[in-house]
């Protein structure tokens, strides 16, 4: 099973709101992405997790906030958003970081107003 | 120079047609490197990795040059359903952090 889940699969927030994505996975892997894609650009890499751990952070501005509750989950609270913030947000996960292939869940599609 | 170059296309070919594309990358300290695909307003999926022997998959054949830092990607006998954008990723470098690093994909259509 290479199976990453997310959730929602679509969300619509204002700029004064707090929401969060989430995404899951059961593969036993030990190393977990958000990346924020827009239209016709490749993903940017946002953040990394290894082991649970916050390794990377890609000058990321704090209106986005990274959480590891567990090997399994992964969440990224949202707050303050602009409008370009707009985009497509996938989570991935690897057996571990470097160089190893990752598996991207379905993504969740963020619309800021 | 940006580290990971590809041409982004469109690649438009017939069905049944042989295409080819490269990926380029600047840092010869990459470690690792993979082809994704990804299709409209979905995920990127794994296609394949690439390693320093070669390695095919059915129609698609992946190849590593170090010498001219560049993978490519063979798809034979192309379909309809090959349509989408194939994104390389190459990965590590100087140091023990991750990096991770997509080239900006090419477009490929198969018409019929």
């Amino acid at each position: 099973d290479t199976e990453v889940t997310q959730t929602p699969k679509h969300l619509v927030m204002g700029m004064t709101n707090k929401k969060s994505l989430k995404c899951e996975q059961h593969m036993g892997h030990r190393a977990m992405y958000w990346y924020k894609q827009k239209a016709k650009k490749p993903p940017e890499l946002m953040f990394v997790y290894s082991y649970e751990k916050l390794s990377i952070n890609e000058s990321v501005p704090s209106r986005f906030s990274p959480e590891c509750p567990n090997s399994s989950l992964l969440n990224l609270h949202l707050h303050a958003l602009q409008p370009e913030d707009s985009a497509l947000y996938l989570c991935a996960s690897s057996l571990m970081t470097d160089s190893y292939e990752q598996y991207f869940g379905p993504g969740t599609r963020l619309t800021v107003t | 120079r940006k580290e990971v170059e590809q041409d982004p296309g469109p690649f438009n070919v017939p069905e049944g047609a042989t295409v080819a594309f490269n990926c380029t990358y600047s840092n010869s300290a990459s470690q690792s490197f993979f082809w994704y695909r990804q299709d409209c307003r979905k995920e990127p999926k794994l296609l394949m990795s690439v390693y320093s022997s070669g390695n095919e998959d059915g129609r698609f054949t992946a190849q590593l040059n170090r010498a001219s830092q560049y993978i490519s990607l063979l798809i034979r006998d192309s379909k309809l359903s090959d349509s989408a954008t194939y994104l390389c990723v190459v990965t590590g470098g100087y140091s023990s952090a991750s990096k991770i690093i997509f080239g900006s994909g090419t477009r490929l259509s198969i018409r019929p």
